[in-house]
């Protein structure tokens, strides 16, 4: 079983400041790590994602993350934030299991605010 | 190329009737599945169909819910009498098939209210 914590409902930067969300994650089989972003009123929009390979995944809008084994992490980052990032975003995991698929598990999102 | 298509996007629907959400997949998509998201929570998984068959339906109550994905058509989720509790947000999301299925594409979802 897998499951997802993401820590702090809501995060508020500055334009222009750094964002970091965090992300940890338990499962029992290498994971495939996954961040979602939500626009109110819509579905969900893929950021990045970790399969296999470099640890270091850069997605769109300047997003980027890393997967870190060893802490069980995978926070997402973007170095200047832009009144455009305000949004909820959710890390999500996906464990290939002995039945040869799998879906994904959600954490509880953080709201992204950005003040001007 | 189109994405995931839900409809309707907004459905509103008294204790006791029956709600019908349908879902669309991608173009070449023969994976589906849907999540509902309640107010301060996650997204959580309820069904994954392929055409004409349940693969897993862990996530779904036992009673009042059903999914179906006909070999022609889009998938469908039912719910029967519904109650207070069932307003949510349903997401529908589709994937190609074999290593390609973990990347899902999300349709912007039903938004149900039970009066």
């Amino acid at each position: 079983a897998q499951s997802v914590t993401q820590l702090g409902s809501h995060v508020s930067v500055s334009e222009g400041a750094l964002v970091l969300l965090r992300c940890n994650y338990s499962s029992s089989v290498p994971p495939y790590l996954f961040w979602y972003v939500q626009y109110p009123n819509q579905g969900l929009q893929l950021l990045l994602k970790y399969t296999t390979g470099a640890t270091l995944v850069k997605g769109i809008n300047g997003f980027e993350a890393e997967f870190k084994k060893s802490e069980t992490s995978f926070h997402l980052t973007k170095p200047s934030a832009h009144m455009s990032d305000a949004a909820e975003y959710f890390c999500a995991v996906s464990a290939w299991g002995n039945s040869g698929y799998s879906t994904l598990t959600f954490g509880k999102g953080t709201m992204l605010l950005v003040s001007p | 190329n189109a994405g995931v298509m839900q409809n309707p996007r907004h459905l509103v629907r008294r204790r006791g009737q029956e709600a019908r959400l349908r879902c669309s997949p991608m173009k070449g998509h023969s994976h589906v599945y849907w999540y509902r998201q309640l107010p301060e929570e996650g997204l959580k998984f309820m069904v994954y169909l392929q055409k004409e068959n349940i693969i897993d339906e862990s996530g779904m109550p036992k009673e009042r819910f059903s999914a179906e994905f006909p070999k022609e058509g889009p998938s469908i989720l039912r719910i029967q009498q519904v109650v207070r509790g069932d307003s949510a947000a349903y997401f529908c999301a589709s994937s190609l098939g074999g290593r390609e299925r973990y990347e899902q594409y999300f349709g912007p979802g039903t938004r149900l209210t039970v009066t």
